[in-house]
């Protein structure tokens, strides 16, 4: 089993809809990460974690809420979805330090229609 | 603030030739700083990293980088392309205002041909 998992793999919506895509671990890091990948874009921070009682807006987070229900599980929302968040997003964790290494999920492929 | 910049969104290399994908980096304090990997339908994973030790880097699959201050470059290099290297490779710096976050580069996307 990925040590990084998160789920739906795919998912297609409409306008407006509430979509949830949730992230857990299994490596015992306290430190876990929302990105979004866009062709061309690379890799853009949305929200980041360092435990269930710290929650920080990363560089993109308008549109987006989070929640960290435990160590081990890290929820991205999307209130009400538009076209423009259809990105691929990964969920990753870090053991803390600047120099540590982020270890992501397979990411979550979201189609707003 | 931090940020990279990655020169090429798309490389194109021979079987066994030299692969060179470059990346320079802006910081105002030293910076630590990586090279990702992504294959089709895969999350990153680390090829290697840069902590301020040695200056030249040796990752995974054969690949390495080396750490240039006076040119604020940190380019990722293989003496032989092979095929299953084709691939997506981001460079990334350790972004300070936002904890351990890492600031990403746009991406090159590597073609091998035989």
């Amino acid at each position: 089993d990925a040590d990084v998992t998160q789920t739906p793999r795919n998912r297609i919506t409409k306008t407006g809809k509430r979509i949830m895509l949730e992230c857990s671990q299994t490596k015992g890091h306290d430190r876990m990460y929302w990105y979004r990948q866009d062709p061309g874009l690379g890799l853009r921070l949305i929200y980041y974690s360092f435990d269930v009682k710290d929650i920080n807006k990363g560089e993109i987070s308008d549109g987006y809420s989070v929640s960290r229900q435990a160590q081990a599980k890290f929820s991205l929302s999307l209130e009400s979805a538009i076209p423009n968040q259809t990105a691929l997003y990964f969920c990753a964790t870090s053991t803390g330090g600047y120099t540590g290494e982020l270890f992501f999920g397979e990411g979550s492929r979201l189609t707003v229609l | 603030a931090q940020s990279v910049t990655q020169l090429g969104s798309h490389v194109s290399v021979s079987e066994g030739a030299l692969v060179l994908l470059r990346c320079n980096y802006s910081s105002s304090v030293p910076p630590y700083l990586f090279w990702y990997v992504q294959y089709p339908n895969q999350g990153l994973q680390l090829l290697l990293k840069y902590t301020s030790a040695a200056t030249l880097v040796k990752g995974i699959n054969g690949f390495e980088a080396e750490f240039k201050k006076s040119e604020t470059s940190f380019h990722l290099t293989k003496p032989s392309a092979h095929m299953s290297d084709a691939a997506e490779y981001f460079c990334a710096v350790s972004d300070i205002q936002a904890g351990t976050a890492l600031i990403f580069g746009k991406g090159t996307t590597l073609s091998v041909s035989s």
